[in-house]
């Protein structure tokens, strides 16, 4: 079976601090990753995503994430924090065979003037 | 290009009362998805429909129901409605498949009392 684990349900940061968000999967069979943002009241928005081609992802709004097999890992990094990041993170995961996502629990982000 | 317009964003409803959510995908999106979102329960995926078929199907009874017409527009239904079906329910789009990560709608969110 497939699943997302986000590790830390709440991450505080000042800004212009370094944000690290975490994200481990389970799957079976080759995942294709993908982290999205939610603000207050809207939908999610997509911020990258891995498919099997680079291992490094970058994304929109200065934010990149590693895909890491060894680790099972795909954490999502952004060298300096702004105000505006502050905002709910979702880490999901599908796979050829179906395209439903696999949602983590999310990771809320706070940012610190 | 118009994003995925989900109608309406707030409803409230009673006890036993059914309800009819709608979505419409960015045009030329073909594959549209249902996800509702709880804070116990967090993003769970409803189901998926492409060219006006059921493609997948998530663990929801059936009083959770849904439809795809021939412009791609969907709607989902629920019927007797539990106090527990209060939630954001999410409408998703992509163009064929969701391996390159899906568009969201902002949502409606469902009280129901």
């Amino acid at each position: 079976a497939q699943s997302v684990t986000q590790l830390g349900s709440h991450v505080s940061v000042s800004e212009g601090a370094l944000v690290l968000l975490r994200c481990n999967y389970s799957s079976s069979v080759p995942p294709y990753l993908f982290w999205y943002v939610q603000y207050p009241n809207q939908g999610l928005q997509l911020l990258l995503k891995y498919t099997s081609a680079a291992t490094l992802v970058k994304g929109i709004n200065g934010f990149e994430a590693e895909f890491k097999k060894s680790e099972t890992s795909f954490h999502l990094t952004k060298p300096s924090a702004h105000m505006s990041d502050a905002a709910e993170y979702f880490c999901a995961l599908t796979s050829g065979n179906t395209d439903k996502l696999i949602f983590g629990t999310g990771t809320r982000l706070q940012v610190f003037p | 290009k118009a994003g995925v317009t989900q109608t309406p964003r707030y409803l409230i409803k009673t006890r036993g009362q059914q309800v009819t959510l709608s979505c419409s995908p960015i045009s030329g999106h073909r594959s549209v998805s249902w996800y509702q979102q709880t804070p116990g329960q967090g993003l769970q995926f409803l189901f998926e429909y492409f060219s006006e078929t059921q493609r997948n199907k998530g663990n929801f009874p059936g009083r959770f129901s849904g439809r795809q017409f021939s412009n791609s527009r969907s709607e989902m239904n629920v019927s007797t409605l539990e106090l527990g079906d209060s939630a954001l329910y999410l409408c998703a789009s992509s163009q064929n498949t969701g391996l390159n990560g899906y568009t969201f709608g902002s949502g409606t969110r469902l009280t129901v009392v």
